[in-house]
């Protein structure tokens, strides 16, 4: 157990479709990283949050966003779902707000289906 | 696009082999990360290397970067089947701080 919470494990949605993920990190951590993993593209760099504030962006689509809330825990918005959508999405954290410059811890992952 | 290679996509080596994995980028990286996945289960951090031309061991995985910061490999000597699953690279571009992932080297061992 890694320490770091997602929920849920699983969603499956309709095209077009709003979801929330939700990311708990490791007691201390301050950094939460969110990631998209699928079958064709890897894992893919979202976003990085530091202690509340938007630290670095990957390849975030404009339908999505994030936040960290003043607890540090962390959600993933997801709009105007497409199919192309399904993934499974990991959240990670860490103690350090450099990006990635300490080791992230990752959660169980959600796993989205869009049908 | 993607711009750190990882290769090959996928291996498969009898018990015993030995392993490499290698991850090249376009660009200095800052540091490099790797990764495992088991099936089924989510990335575990294996290594971080940050000095030009650092090598480090753990145990039968040997890691190194190289001396441009451009490219990495992992070796595992003497494969055991709980090796099996998907390593990845992770580098930090330098220039502004991006996370890329390889897509990773699915290893999978034959008894």
């Amino acid at each position: 157990d890694s320490g770091v919470t997602q929920t849920p494990k699983h969603l499956i949605t309709a095209t077009g479709q709003r979801v929330t993920l939700r990311c708990s990190p490791r007691s201390g951590d301050l950094s939460v990283y969110w990631y998209q993993q699928s079958l064709d593209q890897g894992l893919q760099f979202l976003i990085q949050y530091y202690n509340g504030e938007e630290r670095a962006k990957g390849n975030i689509l404009e339908r999505f966003s994030a936040q960290q809330f003043p607890d540090l825990h962390s959600e993933l918005n997801l709009s105007s779902l497409e199919l192309g959508d399904s993934a499974l999405y990991f959240c990670a954290s860490s103690v350090g707000g450099g990006t990635h410059i300490t080791e992230a811890f990752f959660g169980q992952g959600t796993r989205l289906t869009v049908v | 696009g993607q711009q750190v290679m990882q290769i090959p996509q996928y291996q498969h080596v009898q018990e015993g082999e030995d392993f490499t994995t290698y991850c090249n980028s376009s660009t200095t990286l800052s540091n490099i990360q790797w990764y495992k996945q088991r099936p089924g289960g989510h990335p575990v951090f294996l290594i971080q290397l940050v000095k030009s031309g650092e090598v480090k061991k753990q145990k039968r995985l040997t890691f190194q970067f190289g001396e441009a910061k451009k490219n990495s490999s992992l070796h595992i000597t003497a494969t055991q089947t709980t090796d099996v699953g998907t390593y990845f690279c992770a580098g930090l571009r330098g220039r502004d701080d991006k996370i890329i992932f390889g897509k990773g080297t699915r290893l999978h061992i034959l008894p």
